[in-house]
C-alpha cells in the first residue's frame, strides 16, 4: 500500500536555530500533502495544505515566514520550523493524498523539542 | 465550520471487553467519516472508513456506522485485545471522492487495555 516516510523522528534543537522535516512519499505520486501539528492530549491541527508545484496554503494563525512549506516534487514536500522556540515544541504529521485515490497516507509524526 | 466531537479519555478495559467509543459530527453535505488509530511512538493509520449513510466500515473487528440521523459514527468492538491500546481518532472529510480535502479531527480517545 502507499507508504510516506517522515524524517526525523525525533529532533531536539536550540532555539533560534531553524528544524527541516522531510516527508516522502514512496510508491505513489503525492499531489496534495497536508501539514499538522498534534500537542500533548489535543488533535490534530492542520497548518497547511500544499499541492505539489504551487505556494502553500495556510490556515489562519499558522505564520507562512516562520512555517516554510516546500513541495517541489510528487514525491517530497518539507516543512522547515525557522527561528524555533520552546512553544514550538510538538508532533508535526504530514499526510499526503495522490490524484484519483480516495485516501490520505500519514507519516510517523515528528517529535520537536526546542531547549 | 465542520467539527469532530467524540468521547474524552483516557479509557481502560480489561481484555475481552466491550468497546464503545462514541463519535458525533457536525458538518455541511455528505461527509465521508473515517477512524484512524496511533499507536505510541508512530503515525496515525486508517482503521476504517465510510462514504455515505448506513454504510459500515469495518477492520481488525471494530465497526463504526455512519448515522446520517443522529450525526454519529461510533467505534465498537466485541473483544478487545492488549495490542488494542492505542490513540483512536474520529475524522471528517467534506466531500466523497478522490478530491484533496483537508480532514478534521476528533480530539482522539486514549484506550488502554490490561491483562
Amino acid at each position: 500500500g502507499a507508504v510516506v516516510s517522515q524524517h526525523p523522528s525525533r529532533v531536539i534543537c536550540k532555539s533560534g536555530t531553524s528544524v527541516k522535516i522531510e516527508c516522502r512519499s514512496l510508491d505513489f505520486q503525492a499531489t496534495t500533502m497536508f501539514w499538522y501539528r498534534q500537542f500533548p492530549k489535543q488533535s490534530l491541527m492542520l497548518m497547511a495544505t500544499s499541492n505539489e508545484g504551487s505556494k502553500a496554503t495556510y490556515e489562519q494563525g499558522v505564520e507562512k515566514d516562520k512555517f516554510l512549506i516546500n513541495h517541489a516534487s510528487l514525491t517530497l514536500s518539507t516543512l522547515t520550523v525557522t527561528s524555533a522556540h520552546p512553544e514550538d515544541s510538538s508532533f508535526y504529521i504530514c499526510s499526503a493524498r495522490a490524484s484519483g485515490y480516495d485516501g490520505y497516507t500519514f507519516g510517523s509524526g515528528t517529535r520537536l523539542t526546542v531547549v | 465550520g465542520d467539527s469532530v466531537t467524540q468521547m474524552e479519555g483516557p479509557v481502560t478495559l480489561s481484555e475481552e471487553a466491550f468497546l464503545t467509543i462514541n463519535c458525533t459530527y457536525t458538518a455541511t453535505g455528505y461527509p465521508s467519516l473515517f477512524w484512524y488509530v496511533q499507536y505510541p511512538g508512530e503515525g496515525l493509520q486508517l482503521l476504517l472508513k465510510a462514504t455515505k449513510a448506513d454504510d459500515k466500515g469495518s477492520n481488525k473487528g471494530f465497526e463504526a456506522t455512519y448515522r446520517k440521523e443522529t450525526t454519529s459514527f461510533h467505534l465498537e468492538k466485541g473483544s478487545v485485545q492488549v495490542s488494542d491500546s492505542a490513540v483512536y481518532f474520529c475524522a471528517l472529510s467534506p466531500y466523497s471522492g478522490a478530491g484533496s480535502y483537508q480532514l478534521t479531527f476528533g480530539k482522539g480517545t486514549k484506550l488502554s487495555v490490561i491483562p
